[in-house]
C-alpha cells in the first residue's frame, strides 16, 4: 500500500480483556517496529522485526505484551490482561532497509488509540 | 525512557519567521532524524542526518549535527501556518532498529 496501515485506529476495550493491534507495513519494506506513544510524550520503542525474524523484544514493557510477523509482512501486537496503564498510541512503522543499516528511513502509520476503561 | 531533550518546549512565532528547535542526546549515534507530528496524529519523517554529516537541507529546513556537544538544531525559514505541529528528534545507534525519541518541540506559527 502507499503507507503503513494500522487497525483498528480506535479501540476501547474493558480492563483484563486482551487487544490485537495489526499492522501493515508497506509493501516490501523489510523491517517493521512497534512503538507507544503517550499524550504529550515522544514515541517509546517497543520492539521490531527484520523480515519475520524478531531482532529487539527489549522495549516490551512486561510479559502481557507480544508481537509477531510470521510471513514478514503483516505484524500483530498483543496486550493480555489489559490494564489502565496500557491506554496510549501504539505506532507501527516499517522501513526499506534492514534496521541498523546507515541512512535507514523509518516511515510511521497512523497509530492505533488504545483506551482500557 | 528517553534519550533526546529538546528545547524549547514550546515555540510561538508570527508566519514569516524563522523557527529553530534544539536536540540534545546521551550517548552515541550512527544518524539523528527529525518528525513532525500534525494534529491529525500523523508522525510524518522530516528528514536523517548521518554522524559524518554536519549539515543538512531539505526545502526550507535545515538540520545541523554536532556530535562533540550530542546536539542537533532543526530550522525552519520562512515557517508558514501550515507548520504549526511539535517536532521529536529520534536519534539511531548501530546495533538495530531502535529510534529513541525526545519528548518534543511544540511550534505555534500565527498566521
Amino acid at each position: 500500500g502507499a503507507g503503513v496501515s494500522q487497525s483498528p485506529r480506535y479501540k476501547v476495550t474493558k480492563r483484563g480483556q486482551d487487544v490485537a493491534l495489526r499492522c501493515d507495513p508497506i509493501s516490501g519494506h523489510v523491517s517493521l517496529y512497534w512503538y507507544r506513544q503517550a499524550l504529550g510524550q515522544g514515541p517509546e520503542f517497543l520492539t521490531y522485526f527484520n523480515y519475520e525474524a524478531q531482532q529487539d523484544k527489549s522495549g516490551l514493557p512486561n510479559d502481557r505484551f507480544s508481537a509477531e510477523r510470521p510471513e514478514g509482512s503483516i505484524s500483530t501486537l498483543t496486550i493480555q490482561r489489559t490494564e489502565q496503564r496500557d491506554s496510549a498510541m501504539y505506532r507501527c512503522a516499517s522501513s526499506l532497509k534492514p534496521a541498523g543499516q546507515i541512512g535507514n528511513t523509518i516511515y510511521f502509520g497512523e497509530g492505533s488509540w488504545l483506551t482500557v476503561v | 525512557s528517553q534519550q533526546g531533550e529538546e528545547d524549547p518546549q514550546a515555540l510561538s512565532i508570527q508566519e514569516g519567521e524563522n523557527a529553530t528547535m534544539n536536540c540534545s542526546y546521551k550517548t552515541s549515534i550512527n544518524n539523528l532524524q527529525w518528525y513532525r507530528q500534525n494534529s491529525g496524529r500523523g508522525l510524518v519523517h522530516l528528514i536523517l542526518i548521518r554522524s559524518n554529516e554536519r549539515e543538512k537541507h531539505s526545502g526550507r529546513l535545515r538540520v545541523t549535527l554536532d556530535t562533540s556537544k550530542k546536539s542537533s538544531s532543526l530550522l525552519i525559514t520562512a515557517s508558514r501556518a501550515a507548520d504549526t505541529a511539535s517536532y521529536f528528534c529520534a536519534t539511531g545507534k548501530n546495533q538495530g532498529g531502535k529510534l529513541i525519541f525526545g519528548q518534543g518541540t511544540e511550534l505555534s506559527v500565527k498566521p
